[in-house]
């Protein structure tokens, strides 16, 4: 089983600043790595998916580096609206498994 | 544009089988070569693949889950379901479905969730 760790659990940014998030993998992923976005009673909703390519109107702010075991997802200016927690994830292509990261939270500083 | 929603009790007792289903809609649930999944979140935790199901009927589960876990799909009703036996208070979460579009993907659409308390 392919175990995702996340870090930091907890990262305090101000506004405007760079938010840089870590995530590895136990084994090798190549680039079958996907970043999502959850806000309080809300779903996750989709960021990154093979660990670089935003997703549909995703703002171009947010961007995803990495392959292998090794990811970093980086807010370059946080907005407001960025405080969120932000699981990674990785899509095993056969057998078909899906592992969640166990979420870093953004909040203000 | 597919979109999904969760349904079933928000109340399950101890020992009893969990039931959801997730009602597909903006396109059919046997003609889309996708993966329909489910995923749940315990309060405060984080996330938890369950298990999916390919189109095709053929199905893959979360080995921690495995024992107790059955998704299925009913085409003529355009819908996947979940049903997940001997519930503990452990089993209480909110519990997403959604999409993707292979085996090796991310998942997108997802549902908007539903809250399931196991309790008596």
């Amino acid at each position: 089983e392919i175990v995702m760790t996340q870090s930091p659990a907890t990262l305090s940014v101000s506004p405007g600043e760079r938010a840089t998030l870590s995530c590895r993998a136990s084994q090798s992923v190549s680039s079958n790595l996907a970043w999502y976005q959850q806000k309080p009673g809300q779903a996750p909703r989709l960021l990154i998916y093979g660990a670089s390519t935003r997703a549909t109107g995703i703002p171009a702010r947010f961007s995803g580096s990495g392959s292998g075991t090794e990811f970093t997802l980086t807010i370059s200016s946080l907005q407001s609206e960025d405080f969120a927690v932000y699981y990674c994830q990785q899509y095993n292509n056969w057998p078909p498994t899906w592992t969640f990261g166990q979420g870093t939270k953004v909040e203000i500083k | 544009q597919l979109q999904l929603q969760e349904s079933g009790p928000g109340l399950v007792k101890p020992s009893e089988t969990l039931s959801l289903t997730c009602t597909v809609s903006g396109g059919s649930i046997s003609s889309s070569s996708y993966y329909w999944g489910w995923i749940r979140q315990p309060p405060g935790k984080g996330l938890e693949w369950i298990g999916s199901i390919y189109y095709s009927g053929s199905t893959y589960y979360n080995p921690s889950l495995k024992s107790r876990v059955t998704i299925s799909v009913d085409t003529s009703k355009n819908q996947f379901s979940l049903k997940l036996s001997s519930v503990t208070a452990a089993d209480t979460a909110v519990y997403y479905c959604a999409i993707t579009a292979m085996a090796g993907a991310w998942f997108d659409p997802w549902g908007q969730g539903t809250l399931v308390t196991v309790s008596s």
